[in-house]
């Protein structure tokens, strides 16, 4: 059974950093994209990035919201992905779900996290 | 200001059939499959529809997807009241080289 569970949420300054983790279990974590996505207090759903499988050299690709201030990455000795978040900005409160892709041919979010809640105020 | 356009609600009584729909452009919806996800109140949103009309196991056939040029659809059929909660289309931007939402659509069964 798919298992995402992320922590390391919290309060953070404005300007601050905080990075989120996201423990992934019961799939080869290797071959699958895995996505970020992120959703401010009453608000929709929002796209934060993703990185891509081993046969993709686990590349990555941003929202224009947060390129160049979030890093997606990957610990695969722990199974697990990373969200490093730069410049926080009050915009930036949200939750953030940790998600898999639904297959290996199929790399839209299928199974998504409990989220963790990050909070950008002075 | 989201890329793809939902209505901000809808609703209907219990054993009718709701249609919530997903407007976008060529650069996404018209040239990508969507995706819809059912969200209620503090929980995780729930992979309802893939590939623009596939239902992942669980999901009763009372859901469905449709797509027709830039515009996608969900209907529920034979609505019951645990259907109330939030829905979001997804799908992939070629433009933007990223994933995009509709700003989710409220259902209200009465």
């Amino acid at each position: 059974e798919v298992h995402l569970v992320e922590s390391g949420g919290g309060l953070v300054r404005p300007g601050g950093s905080l990075s989120l983790s996201c423990a992934a279990s019961g799939f080869t974590f290797s071959d699958h994209y895995m996505d970020w996505v992120r959703q401010a207090p009453g608000k929709g759903l929002e796209w934060v990035g993703r990185t891509r499988d081993k046969a993709n050299s686990y590349t990555t690709d941003y929202a224009a919201s947060v390129k160049g201030r979030f890093t997606i990455s990957r610990d695969f000795s722990r199974n697990s992905l990373f969200l490093h978040m730069n410049s926080l900005e009050a915009e930036d409160t949200a939750i953030y779900y940790c998600t898999r892709d639904i297959d290996a041919g199929t790399h839209a979010p299928g199974f998504w996290g409990q989220g963790t809640l990050v909070t950008v105020s002075s | 200001q989201s890329v793809l356009t939902q209505p901000p609600s809808a609703s209907g009584t219990p054993g009718q059939r709701a249609t919530i729909s997903c407007s976008g452009s060529n650069s996404n919806i018209g040239n990508n499959n969507v995706y819809w996800y059912q969200q209620f109140p503090g929980t995780a949103p729930r992979l309802l529809i893939y590939r623009t009309t596939e239902r992942p196991s669980g999901v009763p056939d009372r859901f469905s997807g449709s797509k027709s040029g830039t515009s996608a659809s969900l209907a529920i059929s034979g609505l019951r009241s645990e259907d109330d909660a939030d829905y979001y289309c997804a799908t992939w931007d070629n433009n933007l080289s990223g994933r995009v939402f509709g700003g989710g659509t409220k259902l209200t069964v009465l």
